[in-house]
């Protein structure tokens, strides 16, 4: 079983729509959890971070965090077409706090 | 502020051949990460450096290597290039190890004839 696992997708969704992109995880060693957004032909792009269970929200964005489950999320709300890339999560563990990626969920917002 | 920087953004090279790939990270970062991105693999860690010392190593061959200067700066070097070893190779900076979160480049796109 990989550490953290996310499907690949594509999803794809109507403009507007709420999004909900999610993670599970095997280590519950695993202290913080991180969000990236990556464009084709880009780097990925860090999006949110947290360290606690529960949400945090940043605008259209909700990081939601369930250490009981191992499992996180992100919701895009009113989704653009600008959203469409794809979108890692990545938990750093242990004492290097090197994070683990997952293999990204592949998103596709169309007008 | 200017971002990750990394060069060249593309190259090509064949079989056998060596290659240097830099990364100037976001001032007043002082740790510089190394990732290869493939469609199959998906993002997996190289080493990292902080002072010029690498604090931590992937589970890459030793054909990977890299340095890190005073200024921060860092080269990564892959030597006897195998065609597997097309990738994105992709450089992150954060101001420290620890709980940091990591800013990343647009990364090398690197391909092997």
């Amino acid at each position: 079983q990989k550490e953290v696992e996310q499907d690949p997708g594509p999803l794809s969704v109507p403009e507007g729509a709420i999004v909900s992109l999610n993670c599970t995880y095997s280590n519950s060693a695993f202290q913080y959890f991180m969000w990236y957004r990556q464009y084709s032909r880009k780097g990925p792009e860090l999006l949110m971070y947290t360290y606690s269970s529960g949400n945090k929200e940043d605008g259209r964005f909700t990081a939601q965090v369930d250490k009981s489950s191992k499992y996180i999320s992100l919701f895009i709300r009113d989704s653009q077409p600008s959203d469409s890339a794809t979108y890692l999560c990545a938990l750093p563990s242990g004492g290097s706090y090197i994070p683990t990626f997952g293999r990204g969920t592949s998103l596709i917002v169309h007008p | 502020k200017a971002g990750v920087t990394q060069t060249p953004r593309y190259l090509i090279k064949t079989r056998g051949q060596q290659v240097t790939l830099s990364c100037s990270p976001i001032s007043g970062h002082r740790s510089v990460s190394w990732y290869q991105q493939t469609p199959g693999q998906g993002l997996q860690f190289l080493f990292e450096y902080f002072s010029e010392t690498q604090r931590n190593k992937g589970n890459f061959p030793g054909r990977f290597s890299g340095r890190q200067f005073s200024n921060s700066r860092s080269e990564m070097n892959v030597s006897t290039l195998e065609l597997g070893d097309s990738a994105l190779y992709l450089c992150a900076s954060s101001l420290g190890t620890g709980n940091q979160p990591q800013h990343f480049g647009d990364g090398t796109r690197l391909s092997i004839l």
